[in-house]
C-alpha cells in the first residue's frame, strides 16, 4: 500500500505567523490535491497539482508540488482564525480507466486570535 | 443546488445486522467511491465505480458491497458488521477521473457508523 505521510499532526499557532504542512510519499504521484474539512462535514477540495515542480496560489495559500510528484506543501502566509481545520493531502494514481487515491492522515490546525 | 447526499447522517447498531448507507448524487457524475476516516490513518477508499454496473475495490474492501445500477446512486451494503467497522463514511463523486486535474471530487456531509 502507497503510503502518504503528513506533517506535522497537529499544529497550534497564533493569528499572524505562517506555516507550512508537508505531504511525502515515496511513490510516484499523477497528481496531488490538497482538501480541508470541517467537524461534521466533508473535505473540500482547494487545490488540484498536476506536473512537477508546480506552484498554485490561493489567496493567503500556496501549494507546490515536488519536481519529483512524491512530495508536495502547503504553506499559509499571516494564518488566521478561519484556517482552522484539518488538512489533507491526496495522491491520485490514473489508470487507462481507473483511478486510485490516496489520502494522507491530515495535519489539524488551529489559529488562536 | 449541487451535493452528494447520504442517509443515514447516524447509525448505531449491532454485530451482524445488516445494513446499507445510501448515497446519491445530482451532478450527473460519472465517477462515485466510498471511504472511511478513522482517527490517526486519514481517508480510505472502500470501493469506487467508474460507471453504471463498473465498480472496482479501494484499499479496504473487506466486510463490504456496493452497487452502481443508477448513475445517481451508490449504496454501501455491510452484509454482517462488526465492531471493527465502526468509523465515519464518505461518498464522494466526480465528473471524470477523481483526482483528475479538471476534476473537482465532491464528498457528502459523512455518516457516522457504531456497531456495538
Amino acid at each position: 500500500t502507497q503510503l502518504l505521510e503528513q506533517s506535522p499532526q497537529f499544529l497550534s499557532i497564533q493569528e499572524g505567523e505562517n506555516l507550512t504542512v508537508y505531504c511525502n510519499s515515496s511513490s510516484v504521484f499523477s497528481s496531488l490535491q490538497w482538501y480541508r474539512q470541517e467537524p461534521g462535514e466533508g473535505p473540500v477540495l482547494l487545490v488540484t497539482v498536476v506536473t512537477g515542480g508546480e506552484v498554485k496560489k490561493l489567496k493567503r495559500l500556496t501549494f507546490q508540488f515536488g519536481d519529483a510528484r512524491k512530495d508536495s506543501s502547503l504553506h499559509i502566509t499571516a494564518a488566521q482564525p478561519g484556517d482552522t481545520g484539518l488538512y489533507l493531502c491526496a495522491g491520485a494514481r490514473h489508470y487507462s480507466s481507473a483511478s486510485k487515491i490516496i489520502f494522507g492522515s491530515g495535519t489539524r490546525l488551529s489559529i488562536r486570535p | 443546488e449541487a451535493q452528494v447526499t447520504q442517509n443515514p447522517r447516524y447509525l448505531i447498531t449491532v454485530t451482524g445486522k445488516k445494513l446499507t448507507v445510501t448515497c446519491s448524487q445530482n451532478m450527473n457524475h460519472e465517477y462515485m467511491s466510498w471511504y472511511r476516516q478513522d482517527p490517526g490513518l486519514g481517508l480510505r477508499q472502500i470501493y469506487y465505480s467508474m460507471n453504471v454496473e463498473v465498480t472496482d475495490k479501494g484499499d479496504v474492501p473487506e466486510g463490504y458491497k456496493v452497487s452502481r445500477k443508477e448513475k445517481r446512486n451508490f449504496p454501501l451494503i455491510l452484509e454482517s458488521p462488526s465492531p471493527n467497522q465502526t468509523s465515519l463514511y464518505f461518498c464522494a463523486s466526480s465528473s471524470g477521473l477523481a483526482g483528475g486535474p479538471s476534476d473537482t471530487q465532491y464528498f457528502g456531509p459523512g455518516t457516522r457508523l457504531t456497531v456495538l
